[in-house]
This record gives C-alpha cells, structure tokens and sequence, in this order.
C-alpha cells in the first residue's frame, strides 16, 4: 500500500547542475501536483497535472519543468539549479481535482550549494 | 491580502485543554476546504474535510462560515500527539488547484 512514493528523498546539488525529481502513485489518480515548501511559508503549488499527457503552471513555475508521460508517474525537473531552489519539495496526488483532498508523498529534501 | 491567513501560533496547551483555530480565505467563489496537519519534517497529512453544515470527527470538530469566509477547527481534550502544524487548505474556485495556508503550530504539554 505504497500511495505516492518521491525519489530521492534527499539530494545536495551544485549550483548550474541539473536533476529530476521522480513522482509515482498507485491509486490510479488522475491528478498530480507538486509543491515546494519553505520556512515559515505554506505550501506553494510549482506545477500540476489534470491527466496522463497534460500538464500546467501553478504559483511558482520559474527554474522548473514536468511531464506527466504515464498516468502513475510525475517528473519535476531543475534545468539549471539555483539556491534559491533549497527547499523541501513534496508530490501529491487526487482522485480528481478540487473537490477531492490530496494525498502526499514524504518529501525530498534539496539543498543547492 | 493573503489568499489564505491563519492564527499566526504557536499554541502551547495543556494537555486536556481545548483549544480552536481560525482560517480565513479571500476568494468568496472557492468550494472545497479541508483541514490536514503536518508533523515536523514530515508531509502534511488529511485531517478532515469541511462541509457546509459542519462536521465532526471524534474530538475534532470543523466549522464552515461563508457569508464571513473563514473556517474553524476545534480539539477537545488535547493529547501529546496533537501536537502539530495544522494547515487550512482552500480550494481556488473551480480551478484544479489549492491554496495552503500558512499553518499555525501546536504544542500541547504534558
């Protein structure tokens, strides 16, 4: 009964390198997010996804990428790493959307130096 | 304006004691509210969702008021393991996404 699995669970980059976090759920849900969260501030919504092959913008796109090529699975990718990107990013997921609490993932821990 | 504003906390409690939470939201279109709490350096996790005509889950109860936008969650009898950040999470109206508060931390003490 895993629900939503995020690899790795920490990570230390370089600053100008690149890396993607992996997102993968079981619960057959259409629905995915992925929010960033940093001291003393909720969390903020980076990228989502309505459906296999789709994906949007939400609150804080810059410096990130995605892609929703299987329905279990969501990539968030750092094209050129920045330390403005340490931060504690979490993946979440729902049946369907607004109506429909998410469930999340434990987190991968970032620090870019 | 924030979309989402909570009791800034921390709340420190005794343990027994109840004690109650505010969340407020700016957007008078928004239609799902929930409530879920985050453990330190853990991920937040579904507590409750709110209904119109409030609900209650064991000793925690949640309370909706639209015509003032805000929600409410209340404990009873506070326990050790109620200690937490509790987030109000409203929905951006019909959209596929949510707006998470802030949080607001408690601490109840033995």
């Amino acid at each position: 009964n895993a629900g939503v699995t995020q690899t790795p669970k920490f990570r230390v980059l370089k600053t100008g390198q690149s890396m993607t976090l992996l997102c993968a759920q079981d619960m057959n849900h259409e629905y995915m997010y992925w929010y960033r969260q940093d001291p003393g501030m909720g969390l903020r919504l980076i990228h989502y996804s309505v459906g296999e092959g789709t994906t949007a913008k939400g609150e804080v796109p810059d410096g990130y990428n995605v892609s929703r090529l299987k329905k279990q699975n969501f990539l968030l990718g750092l094209e050129s790493a920045a330390p403005s990107q340490t931060s504690v990013y979490f993946c979440a997921s729902s049946s369907t959307g607004w109506s429909q609490p998410q469930h999340f993932g434990d987190g991968t821990r970032l620090s870019i130096l | 304006r924030k979309e989402v504003e909570q009791d800034p906390g921390p709340f420190n409690v005794p343990e027994g004691a109840t004690v109650a939470f505010n969340c407020t939201y700016s957007n008078s279109a928004s239609q799902s509210f929930f409530w879920y709490r985050q453990d330190c350096r853990k991920e937040p996790k579904l507590l409750m969702s709110v209904y119109s005509s409030g609900n209650e889950d064991g000793r925690f109860t949640a309370q909706l008021n639209r015509a003032s936008q805000y929600i409410s969650l209340l404990i009873r009898d506070s326990k050790l393991s109620d200690s937490a950040t509790y987030l109000c999470v409203v929905n951006r109206a019909y959209g596929q996404n949510f707006v998470f508060g802030p949080g607001t931390r408690l601490s109840v003490l033995p």
